[in-house]
């Protein structure tokens, strides 16, 4: 009973392709996050949704699209991968009240070749 | 611009001695704390928070204090225990209406020795 779960875990691909993470939670919570983790080891917010709409947007590329079906849900895609979009990404969700914390998935580690 | 730094990359201690945990920050809108911990592989857990208006927060072994005029908070953990030696994460929140945006530092990794 995973509270926060991404598939996949790993994902290794080549340069140009589009791929897909998916994220879903079982919390209740009604607000979802992506971020990335470089190598430099920072978190850093990408995105954030409540109840499917975009709240925060920290200038990510075009290329990356997050789409919310329902608010249990938020995939990630991505087109024309590049080598710098190799990274950690973490889906997260949280109540939309203030001082609430986020929930963290395990992350996918994404290596472009 | 780092608006949350975790100076020091990493810390050993003996167990069942305590563990600090240091976090500037430089932003004054922030009004909420959390230390996170990470295990290899695995996503960061939600540890312990505090509120702005609060300069202590305790919850069994682990305690956060925050001193808002030097933009200071640490993360006490007594006795350290093996099973503690994982990456803490200090982050800050900033909110916009009822939305949270967290803002992390780098990281620190503890090792608790045996």
């Amino acid at each position: 009973d995973t509270a926060v779960s991404q598939t996949p875990k790993y994902l290794v691909t080549q340069m140009g392709n589009d791929k897909s993470i998916k994220c879903e939670q079982n919390l209740g919570h009604d607000t979802m996050y992506w971020y990335k983790q470089d190598s430099k080891k920072f978190l850093k917010i990408m995105f954030s949704y409540n109840n499917k709409e975009l709240i925060i947007n920290e200038t990510v590329p075009n290329r990356f699209s997050p789409k919310s079906p329902d608010k249990a849900h938020l995939n990630l895609h991505i087109n024309s991968l590049e080598l710098g979009d190799s990274a950690v990404y973490f889906c997260a969700s949280s109540q939309t009240r203030v001082m609430q914390p986020q929930h963290f998935g395990d992350g996918t580690r994404l290596s472009i070749l | 611009d780092q608006q949350v730094k975790q100076n020091s990359p990493s810390l050993s201690v003996q167990e069942g001695r305590i563990s600090i945990l240091n976090c500037d920050y430089t932003n004054s809108m922030f009004d909420y704390f959390l230390w996170y911990k990470k295990y290899p592989a695995e996503g960061p857990t939600f540890l312990i928070s505090i509120s702005s208006i609060k300069d202590k927060n305790e919850d069994g072994r682990f305690t956060v204090f925050l001193n808002k005029s030097a933009k200071h908070l640490s993360l006490h953990i007594v006795p350290s225990q093996p099973g503690d030696s994982a990456v803490y994460f200090c982050a800050a929140n900033e909110s916009t209406g009822a939305n949270s945006k967290l803002t992390f530092g780098k990281g620190i990794t503890l090792s608790v020795r045996p």
